[in-house]
């Protein structure tokens, strides 16, 4: 079965720290993908990333991180110099080959405080 | 220009009603879908259709039917709505298999049955 488990449930900082969202995947297949998206208070759901079970590569875009770990099967999440507009519920999500399907994980809010 | 519409944004009604949501996106994609998200954030996927074809129907009530007039719509009715139904509806679309395409999601519907 395929799962993505969030265990943080919410996470609060303080502007300008430092903060990892944990993402945990579950799946038999050897190819799969990974995403991210962000819901901010509006309520849309903005992508952040795709990454592929063969690009173990971190990747890094402005103050988002990703660190992909296969050994541990995990997908995290660091937002460096975190800002009050990064306030919003992040959602890691994965899906298989040839599938349509985006199993998502439950989401951590992430407030970040001035 | 909004890729992918939805209407209407808010929907109350009583149980016991029909009600109809709408989708449709601008962008040239072959894949819409229907995600819902409970009162925990927790998103789910129940339909997707590919090319106006129904490719995903995960254990959703038959009180759920969607229904596609062409690639760019993909319209969700409800009959007889029920408390449980209370939730923002997400529709969303990509070019393909979720694996390769970034899913854009629209704003969603809160629908609050009451």
């Amino acid at each position: 079965a395929q799962k993505v488990t969030q265990a943080q449930t919410e996470i609060s900082v303080v502007e300008k720290e430092d903060v990892t969202l944990d993402c945990v995947y579950e799946t038999r297949d050897t190819t799969y993908y990974l995403f991210w998206y962000k819901q901010p208070p509006s309520g849309e759901l903005v992508f952040l990333i795709r990454r592929n079970s063969f690009d173990e590569q971190n990747e890094i875009s402005g103050r988002y991180s990703w660190n992909f770990q296969k050994s541990t099967s995990s997908f995290n999440f660091t937002i460096t110099a975190s800002q009050v507009v990064d306030s919003a519920v992040y959602f890691c999500a994965l899906t298989m080959d040839s599938s349509y399907k985006l199993i998502f994980g439950s989401g951590t809010r992430l407030l970040v405080r001035p | 220009d909004t890729a992918v519409s939805q209407t209407p944004k808010y929907l109350v009604t009583q149980m016991g009603n029909d009600k109809s949501i709408k989708c449709e996106q601008n962008l040239g994609h072959d894949t819409m879908y229907w995600y819902k998200q409970d009162s925990k954030k927790f998103l789910k996927i129940m339909f997707s259709y590919n090319n106006k074809e129904l490719i995903i129907n995960e254990t959703v009530p038959n009180r759920f039917s969607p229904k596609s007039p062409d690639k760019a719509h993909l319209n969700l009715h409800i009959n007889s709505l029920e408390l449980g139904d209370s939730a923002v509806y997400f529709c969303a679309s990509s070019q393909g298999l979720a694996e390769t395409y970034e899913q854009y999601f629209g704003p969603g519907t809160r629908l609050t049955v009451t």
